[in-house]
């Protein structure tokens, strides 16, 4: 299985502020790396896929960038809807695998 | 927008079968491939498997055989049964939408399921 971190695994930030989170693949993806946003008691939500393309609706403070086994997702102005988990997730085989979480939360 | 239901038993018995179902409101439940994964607190979101809509399906491999799926098109549903299960199939369990590939788009809810003797 290819295995996937993620730092920090909290991050305490100020409404306005920009943020990264950092996921690294075991082995090289390419470009098959996904970002959700979770809130308490709700599903995941798909923000970002390809590692840089944005889904439909998503506001465009999010961004992700990367490839191989190196990725990032920053918000560029923090906005209180934003605080939440956010999780990193490759697809580039069958057996997709998730990072642990980094848990987003006011300062 | 697609909405995805899992019902299914909130306490199941240890050793014994976990059944669950997703119910797709809006749009064919044959126009895509399915998932589902789970959400536990000692291991975070952990991939179940897929179901194709063409009928096959892949597993992870660390639930070994106990993990089964099946798309039921006359009731627009997904399936999961979990055989053989123990404490530590604990978790809220989602049903998912594969958009292509292996993306995970669309999540549902979840439904938490205990098992416990």
């Amino acid at each position: 299985d290819i295995q996937m971190t993620q730092s920090p695994s909290t991050l305490s930030a100020s409404v306005g502020d920009r943020v990264t989170i950092t996921c690294r693949a075991s082995q090289n993806i390419g470009n098959w790396l996904a970002w959700y946003q979770q809130k308490p008691g709700s599903a995941p939500n798909l923000l970002i896929y390809k590692a840089s393309s944005l889904e439909t609706g998503v506001p465009s403070r999010f961004s992700g960038s990367g490839s191989g086994t190196e990725f990032t997702l920053t918000i560029s102005s923090l906005q209180p809807a934003d605080f939440a988990t956010y999780y990193c997730q490759q697809y580039n085989t069958y057996s997709v695998t998730f990072g642990p979480g980094t848990k987003v939360d006011m300062k | 927008q697609v909405q995805l239901h899992e019902s299914g038993p909130g306490l199941v018995k240890t050793s014994e079968t976990l059944s669950l179902t997703c119910t797709v409101s809006v749009g064919s439940v044959s126009n895509y491939d399915w998932s589902w994964i789970r959400q536990s607190p000692g291991k975070g979101l952990e991939w179940i498997g897929f179901v194709y809509n063409r009928g096959s399906s892949k597993y992870n491999p660390s639930l070994g055989s106990r993990a089964a799926m099946s798309i039921d098109t006359s009731k627009n549903q997904v399936s999961l049964s979990l055989s053989s299960v123990n404490a530590a199939d604990t978790a809220v369990y989602f049903c998912a939408r594969v958009l292509y590939g292996y993306l995970i788009d669309y999540w549902g809810q979840g439904t938490l399921v205990t098992v416990s003797s």
